[in-house]
């Protein structure tokens, strides 16, 4: 099993730009998310999906777009991407969607927006 | 808003020795309290979790110690390694709550174990 699958790994664009980063998970997980993590502020959740065809807005969805049409992928969308956007975004997954139990990170995109 | 603080931000700890990261948690709701360790380059992944029905838990080196009452936890790595060095994260969460409960976390520590 692959686990949870990122792509890219590296990333860069122009400000203004669009582009979809790519999360996909072989592990029948329910609940999937998107968090982003930049030096000092920890991982901060950008949205989440309960399953097929739902989704939620975390802590910093702004500029950011998702969607969910089925259990493997959870495609996170930058509409216009901003310099404020440059950091590390982490995709994760966990079995159901409590929270009291363990979730699964892939290893990141590093994206830099110029 | 910043609901779980975490210190310090880095520590440098010789091998051998105890590395001890603290957290401070604000929402008296959260009933989950995890610690992360992310190595370079790659995700976090779970070290260990408490509930607050305990005041201690402990995994081999790893033990978290929890005071409730001063909503605190704190993560302790008995007889440090290099192979340690990674940077830990704790986080909360209401984990009883319904569909969609999450995770949140601490700004981080970066630990160095020197050989």
């Amino acid at each position: 099993n692959a686990g949870v699958t990122q792509t890219p790994k590296f990333q860069v664009l122009k400000t203004g730009q669009s582009m979809t980063l790519q999360c996909a998970q072989d592990m029948n997980h329910e609940y999937m998310s998107w968090y982003r993590q930049d030096p000092g502020m920890g991982l901060r959740l950008i949205h989440y999906s309960v399953g097929a065809g739902i989704t939620d807005q975390g802590e910093v969805p702004n500029g950011y777009n998702v969607s969910r049409s089925t259990t493997e992928d959870f495609p996170l969308r930058l509409l216009s991407a901003a310099p404020s956007q440059t950091s590390v975004y982490f995709c994760a997954t966990r079995r159901t969607v409590y929270s009291n139990q363990p979730q699964h990170f892939g290893d990141g995109t590093r994206l830099s927006i110029l | 808003q910043q609901q779980v603080k975490q210190s310090p931000q880095s520590l440098i700890v010789q091998k051998g020795g105890i590395s001890i990261i603290n957290c401070a948690y604000e929402n008296t709701a959260f009933d989950y309290f995890p610690w992360y360790q992310q190595f370079p380059g790659k995700g976090p992944a779970l070290l260990i979790a408490i509930r607050p029905d305990v005041s201690e838990k402990k995994e081999g080196r790893f033990t978290i110690s929890f005071n409730k009452s001063a909503k605190q936890f704190s993560l302790h790595i008995m007889d440090s390694q290099p192979g340690d060095s990674a940077t830990y994260f704790c986080a909360a969460s209401r984990g009883g709550e319904t569909s969609g409960s999450r995770l949140t976390f601490g700004e981080g520590t970066q630990l160095t174990v020197n050989p």
